[in-house]
């Protein structure tokens, strides 16, 4: 079956370390997106590729860094610089239409606590 | 600046018609996605509207007016399973701009 997976579903960390979190489809889409969600809230844009080894910072790219090196695989690392890392993560990819949407479809998420 | 709005939270009856609205301000527009998105999951596609109108799929339609930065979401005989986050998302300059999303409750 195509689809995206994360990895894990939850993850508990100690505060100062950093942790890597893992979004793969074989969907064969060529952009891929990371995005936060905090309770309440809407989702935030923290980084997006769009092809294999580019990717340009979101709106809160701060204390995160990504890596593109397959179309498959698009890991997020959580830092110890981030301030507030607890939070919801979903991973998302997206292909093109002929209308100029690029519908996003989304991985199950990993739910980040941090103590 | 970019401003997408929705209600916050709505609560409506199992077998009812509810009606989700959505304005934005966005710098440009290719199209306005509805997403549903239930509690603790990721969110799932909708439907996508670029031109103005109504478009119906099942017992949830969108409608879409450029014109007035304007959308709705309408979802027909309620069950509880309708009981979830609706997320509006605007397109522009082939950038997702997400809005809060609006938290349907159904009751009995």
């Amino acid at each position: 079956d195509g689809g995206i997976t994360q990895s894990p579903k939850y993850l508990f960390r100690k505060e100062g370390q950093n942790v890597t979190l893992s979004c793969e489809q074989n969907l064969n889409h060529d952009a891929m997106y990371w995005y936060r969600q905090d309770p309440g809230q809407g989702l935030r844009l923290i980084y997006y590729s769009q092809i294999v080894n580019d990717f340009q910072k979101g709106d809160i790219a701060e204390g995160y860094s990504v890596s593109r090196e397959k179309k498959e695989s698009f890991p997020l690392t959580v830092t110890s610089a981030q301030k507030n890392p607890t939070a919801f993560y979903l991973c998302a990819s997206s292909i093109r239409d002929t209308l100029g949407g690029d519908t996003q479809y989304f991985g199950p998420g990993t739910r980040l606590t941090v103590l | 600046g970019q401003n997408i709005d929705q209600p916050t939270e709505m609560t409506a009856t199992e077998g009812a018609i509810v009606q989700i609205n959505c304005t934005y301000q966005t710098s440009g527009f290719n199209g306005l996605f509805w997403y549903q998105q239930h509690a603790g999951e990721a969110p799932t596609f909708l439907s996508y509207n670029v031109l103005d109108g109504l478009e119906e799929k099942g017992r949830f339609s969108s409608f879409l007016s450029r014109s007035k930065g304007y959308s709705y979401l309408l979802l027909k005989e309620l069950q509880m399973k309708d009981s979830a986050s609706y997320l509006c998302a605007v397109t522009s300059n082939y950038q997702l701009i997400w809005g809060a999303g609006t938290k349907l409750i159904i009751k009995p």
